[in-house]
């Protein structure tokens, strides 16, 4: 167990609405990152959130969006849903520190089914 | 051409043999390495990070870094039945945000 949380479990929507996933980092952790992973391959990086603030995004349009709160927990929003979102959204807390490299840890995934 | 790249296998190898995942990278730039395990519809999980050229070794696993050739690689010695997973290969650039993962070889380990 990594100590980062994720809810819900399992999600089903339709196309064209909206989605809300959330994430606990692991205590201590001030750095949220969000992949989503297809079936079938690696996870892909969304974006990451650094002290409340977006640090990184990767290529996915702006209606992926995000937010990160002051106890450093997380939440994605997707709006316009639609069949390619479907996949499990993953989220990973670390610690960056000066001079040394973090560690990524995940939690447990959020399944999202878009019909 | 994929940034990280992994061969999907599956690779099936006989129980306490040695299994071996190689995985290649374009980003010269990139300085970190990391092998994650993922078992079916469960999250990853980290098993080794490398950032130096060379071999480091946990218990039963070696992850190996080759910077000259873009290449790293996991040997999975007296492999296990437990070790039957995907093995996530995945680089980042120092200071960089971003992981960016392989698509995954399917490890069976097989009685």
């Amino acid at each position: 167990e990594t100590g980062v949380t994720q809810s819900p479990t399992h999600l089903i929507k339709t196309r064209g609405q909206q989605v809300t996933l959330r994430c606990s980092s692991q205590s201590g952790h001030n750095t949220v990152s969000w992949y989503q992973q297809a079936l079938g391959q690696g996870p892909q990086f969304i974006f990451q959130y650094y002290r409340e603030e977006e640090n990184g995004r990767g290529n996915f349009p702006p209606r992926f969006s995000g937010l990160q709160f002051p106890n450093y927990s997380s939440e994605l929003n997707v709006n316009a849903l639609e069949l390619d979102d479907s996949a499990l959204y993953l989220c990973a807390s670390s610690l960056p520190l000066a001079g040394s490299t973090d560690t990524q840890y995940f939690g447990p995934g959020t399944r999202l089914t878009v019909l | 051409q994929k940034e990280v790249e992994q061969n999907s296998g599956p690779l099936s190898v006989p129980e306490g043999a040695i299994a071996s995942l190689n995985c290649t990278y374009s980003d010269r730039v990139s300085q970190s390495f990391f092998w994650y395990r993922q078992y079916s519809g469960k999250s990853p999980e980290l098993i080794m990070s490398i950032y130096s050229n060379g071999d480091k070794e946990d218990g039963r696993f070696t992850a190996q870094l080759n910077k000259a050739s873009q290449y790293v690689s996991l040997l999975i010695r007296d492999s296990q039945p437990s070790d039957s997973a995907t093995y996530l290969c995945a680089s980042r650039r120092a200071s960089a945000s971003k992981i960016i993962f392989g698509s995954g070889t399917r490890l069976s380990i097989r009685p």
